[in-house]
């Protein structure tokens, strides 16, 4: 099956600063890719939704100059976390869809982000 | 309500018992998709329905559009299949909803 990965698997930074995580379809050219956070015990909510060289559009409530995203090719997003806040901790998980006959997404590992 | 809910929310089985795990939905769907999150975080791809049924090894899906629900089975449950289960629905857009999960322990 496709395969889709995260890069880092864990991430510790300090408040203030910013983290980047990236999302990789590997072995297919992905049309959409979704970023996803969860926190413990909870379902994953979607943050927003990146299409290849346009801008990614945000779901209510997401602030998108704290989450930027940045779609550069059909097989690579990134989810840059700026001035990152103890509260930005959880786990962000994203997925590629591919849309070449039956429609499925692909979720990646996931990304744990702890700000201290 | 949610538009999707799954029970049980949690579910404690003994090893070699059979498990049903339940998913109804409100909305109109194109597809309902399982997934398997273990305790690490990884999301596992179960299985992506739009009707009938399913299997793979020990694992059967089923779903029933016009009753909007679709069910989970592990046949000879294993430890090793403790996770969180979760069903997702594809409505409209290509856009999930989750249901809570289901939180299952198999013990030994």
């Amino acid at each position: 099956g496709a395969v889709v990965s995260q890069h880092p698997s864990w991430v510790i930074c300090k408040s203030g600063t910013s983290v980047k995580i990236e999302c990789r379809s590997l072995d297919f050219q992905a049309t959409t890719m979704f970023w996803y956070r969860q926190f413990p015990k909870q379902s994953l909510m979607l943050m927003a939704t990146s299409n290849e060289g346009s801008k990614a559009t945000y779901e209510q409530g997401v602030e998108k100059d704290k989450f930027l995203i940045n779609h550069a090719s059909l097989t690579l997003s990134t989810l840059t976390v700026t001035s990152a806040h103890p509260e930005d901790s959880s786990f962000y998980i994203c997925s590629a869809d591919n849309r070449q006959g039956i429609y499925e997404q692909y979720f990646g590992p996931g990304t744990r982000l702890t700000v201290t | 309500k949610n538009e999707v809910e799954q029970s049980p929310q949690n579910l404690t089985a003994q090893e070699g018992e059979f498990i049903t795990i339940n998913c109804s939905y409100s909305v109109g769907i194109s597809a309902l998709h399982w997934l398997q999150q273990h305790p690490g975080g990884g999301i596992v791809s179960l299985f992506m329905l739009s009707s009938g049924k399913k299997k793979h090894g020990r694992l059967i899906a089923t779903i029933n559009i016009q009753e909007k629900h679709s069910s989970l089975h592990i046949t000879a449950s294993h430890p090793r299949d403790s996770a969180v289960y979760i069903c997702a629905v594809l409505s409209g857009t290509y856009k999930y909803i989750f249901g809570t999960g289901t939180r299952l322990k198999v013990l030994a």
